[in-house]
């Protein structure tokens, strides 16, 4: 138990789905971040978020839209997604985003159809 | 940006047997950070070292900044530390970037 909690854990959608991941940290931190984790890739940074702000998008395209409504609190929402778009989405915080280290929750692996 | 090179890709050993774990990077960091994800995808910090050593239990981690390497020990190896070992390091206001990881199997 990291203090990070991920829901759904897991996730299939079609491609014309609209669906939201959810992500909660109970550690009092400020920074909180998107990955994602494809087979066979390291993970990539897909988003950062800094005291609410959005301060890093990694080029990611725009059917994925995070919102950030408190620093507890981070969501991905997904829409008209693409079967390359299936892998495990992990969410992390930090104390802030130069912190020295991130606190990952479980992931949710989500598979487009 | 930073590369992050991890050796080896996967690793299969009996359990008891020693381990170690490379990370090559390729420029001055400022924060690197050893992670194990578990087969159910959880990841868990182990280490955040920049530099020196640095011992938990049957982990211990050192990294020689200066030649731009990191490597993760592993003693008397469990089946439960079967998993990815991934090595992270960020340079300067850079993101942290991710090495490949290594895949370790610990055979009963």
């Amino acid at each position: 138990e990291t203090g990070v909690t991920q829901t759904p854990r897991h996730l299939v959608m079609g491609m014309t789905n609209k669906k939201s991941l959810k992500c909660e940290q109970h550690l009092g931190h400020n920074a909180m971040y998107w990955y994602k984790q494809s087979a066979k890739k390291p993970l990539e940074l897909m988003f950062v978020y800094n005291f609410k702000e959005q301060t890093e998008n990694n080029s990611v395209p725009s059917r994925f839209s995070p919102e950030c409504p408190n620093s507890s609190h981070l969501f991905l929402h997904l829409h008209t997604l693409q079967p390359e778009d299936s892998a495990l989405y992990l969410c992390a915080s930090s104390q802030d985003s130069r912190a020295e280290t991130q606190y990952f929750g479980p992931g949710t692996r989500l598979l487009v159809l | 940006g930073i590369q992050v090179e991890q050796s080896p890709p996967d690793l299969i050993l009996q359990e008891g047997a020693n381990s170690t774990l490379r990370c090559n990077f390729s420029d001055s960091v400022n924060n690197l950070q050893w992670f194990h994800q578990n087969p159910w995808g959880q990841l868990i910090n182990l280490f955040y070292i920049p530099s020196g050593t640095k011992q938990n239990g049957r982990l211990s981690a050192t990294t020689v900044a200066t030649e731009r390497y990191s490597l993760l020990y592993i003693s008397s190896s469990q089946t439960t530390d079967s998993g990815v070992y991934f090595c992270a390091a960020r340079g300067g206001a850079q993101k942290l970037v991710f090495g490949q990881g290594t895949r370790l199997t610990i055979n009963p």
